[in-house]
């Protein structure tokens, strides 16, 4: 079956560390994207790639990276420089080049930082 | 300013009874607008889609959801809930590039 792969689940790290959250996807989707996800803020979108080798920023890119070398996978980097990265991060993907297709969501990763 | 606003964060209903989720956006145009269910620990799955047309779109699990222009809302129903249907439900809406996500409603169901 096709979808969305995230690992790890759970992602302990220390405070001052960088950390990859990994996303593959083999839908054969354009597009594809990372969300935060926060008790009571719904999703937030931090990065967006419409194409490989091409991203975008979304709402609250700063303190994170990522990078799109394949179709199929798009990591994202939590860098030390994130000032509050506990969370849940969510990959999605989609056909269309950001118009009206519905989103596929991975399983998401939960990063804790200490 | 583009906006979602679901304005319950949390609602009870007895299993067997029906539903409504409240779901209200702020646009120029005509929005795409959507409404996915989170499990505890999950991803996002799309229940159901509006682009355009029929204003009573029906969903997946038996969910439908109906546009109101007049009213500006998308609310979400189903005539008669199950346990299962326990989760956290959040509307969006916009382009898939730049979609505007409520904060969500959590779901209980009583026996």
């Amino acid at each position: 079956d096709g979808g969305i792969t995230q690992s790890p689940k759970y992602l302990f790290r220390k405070e001052g560390q960088n950390v990859t959250l990994s996303c593959e996807q083999n839908l054969n989707h354009d597009a594809m994207y990372w969300y935060r996800q926060d008790p009571g803020q719904g999703l937030r979108l931090i990065y967006y790639s419409q194409i490989v080798n091409d991203f975008q920023k979304g709402d609250i890119a700063e303190g994170y990276s990522v990078s799109r070398e394949k179709k199929e996978s798009f990591p994202l980097t939590v860098t030390s420089a994130q000032k509050n990265p506990t969370a849940f991060y969510l990959c999605a993907s989609s056909t269309d080049r950001g118009r009206n297709s519905p989103l596929h969501f991975g399983n998401g990763t939960r990063l804790t930082v200490t | 300013a583009q906006s979602v606003t679901q304005p319950d964060i949390h609602i009870t209903v007895s299993e067997g009874a029906s539903l409504e989720l409240r779901c209200n956006y702020s646009y120029g145009a005509t929005p795409y607008l959507f409404w996915y269910v989170q499990s505890p620990g999950q991803g996002l799955q799309l229940l159901l889609k509006y682009f355009s047309g029929d204003t009573l779109v029906q969903g997946i699990k038996g969910f439908e959801a109906e546009f109101k222009r007049s009213q500006s809302s998308f609310n979400l129903r189903k005539p008669s809930v199950h346990w299962s249907d326990a989760a956290e439900y959040f509307c969006a809406g916009g382009a898939t590039n730049k979609l505007i996500f409520g904060t969500g409603t959590l779901l209980a169901v009583q026996p």
